[in-house]
């Protein structure tokens, strides 16, 4: 499996639904960010959250980080149809070596 | 604030041309990313600029492909000699700095015929 591998590959739940999201890694890391991606758009930044850090909240989302496991989640609580579109978390090295490593994402689709 | 932009937003080039992409950062950002989206994949890292700087270019096919950050303007993507298979959407990124987070623009669809 590659870098920044997420999991579901697609999602579909009922409109105030919670929604969890994972991804995993295979190397070091400085940072994971993940983002949103309306079909056919440009990539909306959602969270980042740095390799010392194991959890962040930003409204209603959270992200968690366990190293150890070389894993993150991403879960959308109260979920709503303009959360349908595509999740990809992306993980950074820092330093020279800081473009992004994207998995191919998740698919998530509210239904109202 | 304006956000990250590129242009153009559509570009369509025949075999053989050249395809020049230009991405305009953040303000005050002076980290500049390039990554290259095909039909149904995640984006795949390019090359990483700072002001008149390649920093990583590890992502960037060895042939065709250039780019630049000048003291003054826009980052440029220059694709040489284009092929059916660089069809793709690119987007660029900027960022504060290394490790902080990167912010997207609304990408250059390339279609090659």
């Amino acid at each position: 499996s590659q870098q920044g591998e997420e999991d579901p590959q697609a999602l579909s739940i009922q409109e105030g639904e919670n929604a969890t999201m994972n991804c995993s890694y295979k190397t070091s890391i400085n940072n994971l960010q993940w983002y949103r991606q309306n079909s056919g758009r440009g990539l909306v930044h959602l969270i980042l959250i740095r390799s010392n850090e194991r959890e962040k909240h930003s409204g209603r989302l959270r992200v968690t980080l366990d190293t150890s496991k070389k894993s993150s989640s991403l879960l959308i609580t109260a979920s709503r149809a303009a959360d349908t579109a595509s999740y990809f978390c992306a993980t950074g090295s820092g330093g020279g070596a800081d473009g992004l490593t994207f998995g191919k994402g998740t698919h998530l689709i509210i239904q109202p | 604030n304006a956000g990250v932009m590129q242009n153009p937003r559509h570009l369509v080039r025949r075999r053989g041309q050249e395809a020049r992409l230009r991405c305009s950062p953040m303000k005050g950002h002076s980290h500049v990313y390039w990554y290259r989206q095909l039909p149904e994949e995640g984006l795949k890292f390019m090359v990483y600029l700072q002001k008149e700087n390649i920093i990583d270019e590890s992502g960037m096919p060895k042939e065709r492909f250039s780019a630049e950050f000048p003291k003054e303007g826009p980052s440029i993507l220059r694709i040489q000699q284009v092929v059916r298979g660089d069809s793709a959407a690119y987007f660029c990124a900027s960022s504060h700095g290394t490790g902080w987070e990167q912010y997207f623009g609304p990408g250059t669809r390339l279609t090659v015929t």
